[in-house]
């Protein structure tokens, strides 16, 4: 069964950037999976897929500022230009036949 | 655009069942690119997958929740529905209703959620 694990929080000054970081478990390196974000009170959004060679695919309307990349088995979401509005849960996600998997979720500081 | 829409009671006492739909428009349940699923997520924590539907009625339920759940899809109606019985306050979460791919199943869009608390 993977497992994905990623640290509870993180923070970064306004302007900046922060790359968060999701990691399958042991075995699971060519596992793809997908970063979404809840800002407070608000419910998920999905932000991306993301795949083991790092190409990824934005949903509908994210910005640019949003990117992904990929090395063994981490997973990482970068955010540059960092925004008020980008403080937020970011959780990311897999999958395996009949089920799907979820990170514990990264609680993002704009400072 | 696609929405997908919960309802259903916002409070449901212990032992009893747990009942939402999801209605899904701006597109139709009945396709073969989708799976249509249920993910919960309890007050101040993280997100659990409950469990997917196929349009033809195809289901995979979490391992954790499977002696409890049964997940429906009325195609006619647009619209998928979640049961979860005998519940108790562990129960108690926000419900999402999501849509996913059929052969990656990355959640790519996500309804606004429905708080339901389980209390006497």
């Amino acid at each position: 069964q993977v497992v994905l694990t990623q640290s509870p929080s993180a923070s970064a000054s306004l302007g900046a950037s922060v790359k968060l970081t999701c990691t399958l478990s042991s075995g699971h390196s060519g596992y793809a999976i997908a970063w979404h974000q809840q800002q407070p009170e608000k419910g998920p959004r999905y932000l991306m897929k993301l795949n083991s060679d790092g190409r990824h695919w934005k949903g509908d309307g994210i910005p640019e500022r949003f990117s992904g990349s990929s090395s063994g088995t981490e997973r990482y979401l970068t955010i540059s230009s960092l925004q008020s509005e980008d403080e937020a849960d970011y959780y990311c996600q897999t999958w395996d036949t009949g089920t799907q998997v979820f990170g514990g979720g990264t609680k993002l500081t704009v400072l | 655009q696609l929405q997908l829409q919960e309802s259903g009671p916002g409070l449901v006492k212990p032992s009893e069942t747990l009942s939402l739909t999801c209605t899904v428009s701006g597109g139709s349940i009945s396709t073969s690119t989708y799976y249509w699923g249920w993910i919960r997520q309890p007050p101040g924590k993280g997100l659990e997958w409950i469990g997917s539907i196929f349009y033809s009625g195809n289901t995979y339920y979490s391992p954790s929740l499977k002696s409890r759940v049964t997940i429906s899809v009325d195609t006619s109606k647009n619209q998928l529905s979640l049961r979860l019985n005998s519940v108790t306050a562990a129960d108690t979460a926000l419900y999402y209703c999501a849509r996913h791919g059929s052969s990656s199943w990355y959640v790519d869009s996500w309804g606004q959620g429905i708080l339901v608390t389980v209390s006497s």
